[in-house]
């Protein structure tokens, strides 16, 4: 099982500010097939890259995702006050599949 | 438009055997590579990935809850069903079913709203 490390486990910004948010697979993740989602206090998970780089339909541009080797981050140009919000990371490459813990990303 | 919905019991007893529902429509589950999981996230906490069963019967579960856990299909009915035996406080949650996009590429992609389950005497 593949044991996925997020940080920071909260990261404060203000609108505007460029939000890098860090993934770290315990293996390699076949494929890339690593997600990214964004999850809104009583809200179910939403999707916003897949393949570790791509885009899901409709996410906008300021949303990119990156990988190297086994580390993977989510990078958000300038955030708007909608972006705020917890995010997880998600491994489908080797099963059984998981998330990690999660990054707070919280206004400063 | 691929919709999904959770349904079960808002308060079960420890012990008891946990039963829900994910009822869904937009798609069908005798499709090549299509697959229903189930995720649970306790009160503040992170996401667990739980179990995932596709149209050709394959089913997976989380090692550490493999011995509690059932997952079964009925594609006629377009409903997935998760079991999970001798339920304990720690189960308390919010469930969630998903659709994942066809294999390989099987990440979640349409979620339902969740069901909240309390475990408690």
């Amino acid at each position: 099982e593949t044991v996925l490390t997020q940080s920071p486990g909260t990261l404060s910004l203000s609108p505007g500010e460029r939000a890098t948010l860090s993934c770290r697979a315990s293996q390699s993740v076949s494929s890339n097939f690593l997600a990214w989602y964004q999850q809104k206090v009583g809200q179910a998970p939403r999707l916003l890259i897949y393949d570790a780089s791509t885009r899901a339909t409709g996410i906008p541009d300021r949303f990119s995702g990156r990988v190297s080797g086994t580390d993977f981050t989510l990078i958000i140009s300038r955030l708007e006050p909608e972006d705020f919000a917890v995010y997880y990371c998600y491994e489908y490459g080797n099963r059984p599949y998981t998330f990690g813990q999660g990054t707070k990303l919280e206004i400063k | 438009q691929i919709t999904l919905k959770e349904s079960g019991p808002t308060l079960v007893k420890p012990t008891q055997t946990l039963t829900l529902t994910c009822s869904f429509s937009g798609f069908s589950l005798t499709t090549t590579g299509v697959g229903v999981g189930w995720i649970r996230q306790p009160p503040g906490k992170a996401l667990q990935w739980l179990a995932l069963i596709y149209s050709s019967d394959n089913k997976w579960y989380t090692p550490s809850l493999k011995n509690r856990l059932t997952i079964t299909k009925d594609a006629s009915k377009n409903q997935v069903v998760l079991m999970m035996t001798n339920v304990d406080p720690s189960d308390t949650g919010t469930y969630f079913c998903a659709h994942s996009h066809l294999y390989p590429t099987d990440f979640f992609d349409h979620w339902g709203h969740g069901t909240h389950v309390t475990v408690s005497s």
